[in-house]
């Protein structure tokens, strides 16, 4: 069946340093992919996503890359802040008749030092 | 605001009581879902419904059961509560391309079971 797999945190990291998450997947057909973020105390947010082999999304100076070939939709940003500190999800939904049902990761939580 | 309400917020339960977690959507989706969220186990899907008066099991349905009389509601009861069901409990929803758009998820439900 589907499945994500997230680098485990928790990561720590000083405020402007660069942020990699890494997320890796196993799917059959062609899955949309999606980051979402939590916040303390509250819901999962939509954060970005891509519904294609190459296309990239962005959002709130976060990307990431659809990588068909490596299996893989890291998660990047070039300057963190003291409020990206959350944890991180990946998650995938299937094509063809599963593609309602989301399949998450395990989660990386993500804490920026000033 | 649109999205998604649960109801109610915290909750604390003795073994062996139960109680009924109400999620509202106001987005006119079709589908609906509740997951638990434990430390170290990201998001587990509970049950499901992909449609009014549909329902369906996820990856750990054990111990509960839905109701999805309305389409915009999807109620998630517990019967006989164990503490092994201490966790927090989110719905969420999603319209027929959900593959596109993703989830929209509620705040979530702190349940402690003593």
């Amino acid at each position: 069946g589907d499945s994500v797999t997230q680098m485990e945190g928790p990561v720590t990291l000083s405020e402007e340093a660069f942020l990699t998450i890494n997320c890796t997947y196993t799917a059959t057909g062609y899955p949309s992919l999606f980051w979402y973020v939590q916040y303390p105390g509250e819901g999962l947010q939509l954060l970005l996503k891509a519904t294609k082999a190459d296309d990239k999304g962005s959002n709130k100076g976060f990307e990431a890359t659809y990588r068909k070939e490596t299996t893989s939709f890291h998660l990047e940003k070039g300057s963190v802040q003291v409020s990206d500190s959350a944890v991180y999800f990946c998650a995938l939904s299937g094509s063809g008749g599963s593609n309602y049902k989301l399949t998450f990761g395990k989660g990386t939580l993500l804490t920026v030092n000033p | 605001n649109a999205g998604v309400t649960q109801t109610p917020k915290f909750r604390v339960l003795k073994t062996g009581q139960s109680m009924t977690l109400l999620c509202a959507q106001d987005m006119n989706h079709e589908y609906m879902y509740w997951y638990r969220q434990d430390p170290g186990m990201g998001l587990r899907l509970i049950h499901y419904s992909v449609g009014e008066g549909t329902t369906a099991k996820g990856e750990v349905p054990d111990g509960y059961n839905v109701s999805r009389l309305k389409k915009q509601n999807f109620l998630l009861g517990l019967e006989s509560a164990a503490p092994s069901q201490t966790s927090v409990y989110f719905c969420a929803s999603s319209g027929q391309r959900q593959g596109t758009y993703g989830y929209t998820f509620g705040s979530g439900t702190r349940l402690t079971v003593v």
